[in-house]
């Protein structure tokens, strides 16, 4: 069975950091890349970074540029996102997802096929 | 940065209806559009990609049409598991300008 699963969610202080990582397993994790998703309570989804096959590539959410960082172990079939200086706006529910992506010259997006059930990060004091 | 926006942000419908949502790009993005159900509690699923192509396993009711940046999920006649939050994401120029989803459409029952 195609799955992901998130841990590492928690609560933490402002200014403070958490690793979240996402277990793949079911099909060829070094295949793909992949994607942090977040939804803050109530609000709807948003996008935080994603990652190249190889980790040689790595975009990220103007919002979060230069405190999270997206990485991956495709030995270990793992994908993480290290958040440091936390905010208050950083609450929310983080998926991961897999990217559907296709590429002869240029890239073919064909959405985020698989999505993990979600862990949980609320920033308070 | 491209923004999407959507509407209605809500319908109340009744099963057996026929539903559609229009999701808009401040900017053309040929047809690099995809559309998501989520339901409460649950992580999102994807229902169409590349605008109009039906992921694996979607029901047939569920279309999508469009290209540049006017976009329609339509469901030809609403079921009680329809009942949900519908969103359109793209991306445009993907990867090194992100991933951008609209606002959502919340459907619910009339």
């Amino acid at each position: 069975e195609v799955q992901l699963v998130e841990s590492g969610g928690g609560l933490v202080q402002p200014g403070g950091s958490l690793r979240l990582s996402c277990a793949a397993s079911g099909f060829t994790f070094s295949s793909y890349w992949m994607s942090w998703v977040r939804q803050a309570p109530g609000k709807g989804l948003e996008w935080v970074a994603n990652i190249k096959q190889d980790g040689s590539e790595k975009y990220y959410v103007d919002s979060v540029k230069g405190r999270f960082t997206i990485s991956r172990d495709n030995a270990k079939n793992s994908l993480y996102l290290q958040m440091n200086s936390l905010r208050a706006e950083d609450t929310a529910v983080y998926y991961c997802a897999r990217d559907a992506v296709g590429q002869l010259v240029d890239y073919y997006y064909y959405g985020m096929d698989v999505w993990g059930q979600g862990t949980t990060v609320t920033v308070s004091s | 940065d491209i923004q999407m926006t959507q509407s209605p942000s809500s319908v109340s419908a009744s099963v057996g209806d026929r539903v559609t949502i229009t999701c808009r790009a401040s900017q053309g993005i040929s047809s690099w559009l995809a559309w998501y159900q989520q339901k409460p509690g649950k992580a999102p699923k994807l229902l169409i990609y590349a605008a109009s192509s039906l992921q694996s396993g979607v029901p047939s009711r569920f279309s999508g049409s469009g290209s540049g940046t006017d976009f329609t999920l339509t469901i030809s006649s609403l079921q009680p598991e329809d009942f949900a939050t519908y969103y359109c994401q793209q991306a445009n120029s993907f990867p090194s300008r992100g991933i951008t989803f609209g606002p959502g459409t919340k459907v619910d029952i009339k």
